[in-house]
């Protein structure tokens, strides 16, 4: 059973560019949530999506946006680059209404770096 | 942001050892925490969790507790291994999937 999968891994990009980060939740989950974590430090809510809309937004600028698809994959979309956007960028998938324990799953992440 | 600094607290310990970690939270209405295990280059992975209205839960070798009063939480490993290794966080739970982390503390064991 594959986890929650995220591409790409790695990826550099310039300052004032635009970049989407993608997200496959864990099977059997409709629910995807984003966060940021910046180097030596815990992750931070960016945002999450059910039924193919934003439920929840934490204290991100509208630079960053997302999608959520029908078959529930997400993308996170991030304009205008700032140097300080490099990060870890991760997804975590889950069931609504599920306690979240052992069905938050998260990914691997996307390491964003902006030069 | 919720998470500050740049230099993560660092607990070191012996294999074999028992090690504590400890966490402060923010927010009292919170209702739900969660300890996480990150290992270097891969996302968090769930340890223990304990809802607000127990103060203590035991898993394997894990122990959770919760102190209310004071919004404290702490992760304490018995018989600490090198596979132990890790950066922890602990998590509250704000509103069903809002997570805001602590600052997490890197665990070394030394073999």
């Amino acid at each position: 059973d594959a986890g929650v999968t995220q591409s790409p891994t790695h990826l550099i990009k310039t300052r004032g560019q635009q970049v989407t980060l993608r997200c496959s939740p864990k099977s059997g989950h409709d629910t995807v949530s984003w966060y940021q974590q910046a180097l030596g430090q815990g992750p931070q809510f960016i945002f999450q999506y059910y039924e193919e809309e934003e439920r929840q937004r934490g204290n991100f600028p509208d630079r960053f946006s997302g999608h959520q698809f029908p078959n529930y994959s997400s993308e996170l979309n991030v304009n205008a680059l700032l140097l300080g956007d490099s990060a870890l960028y991760l997804c975590a998938s889950s069931l609504p209404g599920q306690l979240l324990s052992y069905g938050y799953t998260f990914g691997s992440g996307t390491r964003l770096t902006v030069v | 942001g919720e998470s500050v600094g740049l230099h993560l607290p660092t607990l070191s310990v012996q294999e074999g050892d028992n090690s504590i970690i400890n966490c402060a939270y923010s927010n009292s209405a919170s209702d739900y925490f969660i300890w996480y295990k990150q290992e270097s280059g891969k996302g968090p992975q769930f340890i223990i969790d304990i809802r607000s209205n127990m103060d203590k839960r035991q898993g394997q070798r894990v122990t959770v507790l919760l102190n209310k009063t004071v919004k404290h939480l702490s992760l304490q490993i018995a018989a600490t291994q090198p596979g132990d290794s890790a950066v922890y966080f602990c998590a509250e739970n704000i509103q069903g999937g809002k997570l805001i982390f602590g600052q997490g503390t890197e665990l070394s064991v030394k073999p």
